[in-house]
């Protein structure tokens, strides 16, 4: 069965600093790889996703992630953070055979002025 | 207008009453989805349907049914609510033209159980 693994419940930076949002995953066989956004009485939002070639993705509001396949890892990251960017962020995975996704328990981002 | 639907968007209920969310979308995709959020797990497949004759449990759907009366619709039925079903539910959708089923949400219902 595939899981997914958000170690961080909270993440805070100050805003203009780096952002990075850890996600680990176990899955049988090609993993397809999500993060999605949810901010305050919304729904989710998809950012991105990997599913097969260059290992940095990027999606949207200059989000980026890298998928490591040794380490299992889908970290999301943004070089720059906005107080905009402070939401509930999921990572989500599903092998590549079968349409159900895992998503992951969320962390939130809080980023201060 | 939303493309993903959902209504109820809040409701307040008692034990043991039947209570239904009702989803419809506008975007043509076949596959319909019903999750559950709960702070600290994410969120939980219950139901999904990737066509109107096609019905399947997913990871929690003891004291849940489904019903998907047409392509764009998809509800979800509580028969006899109780309160550790008081959570947010989405609904989602996702095209089966899609070779990386992206889920698309609705807004979420949320359901309080008393």
């Amino acid at each position: 069965a595939q899981s997914v693994a958000q170690p961080e419940d909270q993440v805070n930076v100050a805003e203009g600093n780096p952002l990075t949002v850890k996600c680990t995953y176990s899955v049988s066989g090609n993993p397809y790889l999500f993060w999605y956004v949810q901010y305050p009485n919304r729904g989710l939002q998809f950012l991105l996703k990997y599913i097969t070639g260059d290992n940095l993705v990027k999606g949207s509001y200059g989000f980026e992630a890298e998928f490591n396949k040794s380490q299992t890892s889908f970290h999301l990251k943004k070089p720059s953070a906005l107080v905009s960017d402070s939401a509930l962020y999921f990572c989500a995975v599903r092998p590549a055979n079968d349409y159900k996704l895992s998503f992951g328990a969320g962390t939130t981002v809080t980023v201060r002025a | 207008d939303a493309d993903v639907t959902q209504t109820p968007r809040n409701r307040i209920t008692k034990t043991g009453k039947r209570i239904m969310l009702e989803c419809s979308q506008t975007k043509g995709h076949d596959r319909m989805y019903w999750y559950r959020q709960d702070p600290g797990l994410g969120l939980q497949l219950i139901y999904y349907s990737f066509d109107v004759k096609d019905i399947n449990k997913g990871e929690i759907s003891d004291g849940y049914s489904v019903s998907r009366q047409a392509q764009a619709k998809f509800s979800l039925s509580l028969e006899s609510a109780i309160p550790n079903q008081t959570a947010l539910y989405f609904c989602a959708t996702s095209d089966v033209g899609s070779n990386t089923g992206e889920l698309f949400f609705g807004e979420g219902s949320r359901l309080t159980v008393l």
